[in-house]
């Protein structure tokens, strides 16, 4: 079965760092792109980051752009989010997702996702 | 920034149906997909490419598209529909994930 299991979130202070992980399962992880999308606490989904199948394409939302880094181990069948100079907004659920082969493919299956709290 | 706009509340009766919208830009050129959000669980894909259902989705969930709004319909609502549902596309503009801002479905 496919899966996603995130780890790495927790409590951090405002201007913190935090690297969250993703290992995927269950699939050719290398044929796919992947993203990043958390929500805020009541807050609907907000698009993080996505990164394609070989690390040729990568994008970030603007809210993140700057501070925040996606990268992928397609070895290790893993994800990961480098979150640099945090704020209290960044506070969310950090879901990993993984999206089709195709930008506009849909986002068809998703992890548990990981807490992310920043502290002010 | 692209944008897409959803109504933040629906209300329906059982056995009614439920239709949500979702408004874009140009969203006839896109792909549009749909999610359902239970309380405390992560979303789960329940059509794309506006009419396309995952295995394990009913055929009560149906997408459609007209002018600048895709719309996602559930007949025959039932009790367990009962979540948020967020529409989403890809932005090639931006090259950017859209979500719309989600709606609440609340079954009477």
């Amino acid at each position: 079965d496919v899966e996603m299991v995130e780890s790495g979130g927790g409590l951090v202070k405002r201007g913190g760092s935090l690297r969250l992980s993703c290992a995927a399962s269950g699939f050719t992880f290398s044929n796919y792109m992947m993203i990043w999308v958390r929500q805020a606490p009541g807050k609907g989904l907000e698009w993080v980051s996505s990164i394609s199948s070989s690390n040729n394409y990568i994008y970030y939302a603007d809210s993140v752009k700057g501070r925040f880094t996606v990268s992928r181990d397609n070895r290790k069948k893993s994800l990961y989010l480098q979150m640099n100079s945090l704020r209290a907004e960044d506070s969310a659920v950090y879901y990993c997702v993984r999206q089709g082969r195709g930008y506009d493919e849909p986002a068809d299956y998703w992890g548990q996702g990981t807490l992310v709290t920043v502290s002010s | 920034s692209y944008v897409l706009t959803q109504p933040p509340s629906v209300s329906v009766a059982p056995g009614q149906p439920a239709t949500i919208t979702c408004g874009g830009d140009d969203i006839g050129s896109k792909s549009v997909h749909w999610y359902q959000q239970k309380p405390g669980q992560a979303p789960v894909l329940v059509v794309s490419d506006e009419s396309d259902r995952p295995s394990g989705i009913p055929d009560r969930f149906s997408g459609s598209k007209s002018g600048n709004t895709a719309t996602l319909t559930i007949s025959r609502v039932e009790a367990g529909d009962e979540a948020d549902y967020y529409c989403q596309v890809w932005h090639s503009g931006s090259d950017h994930v859209v979500f719309g801002g989600g709606t609440k479905v609340t079954v009477l």
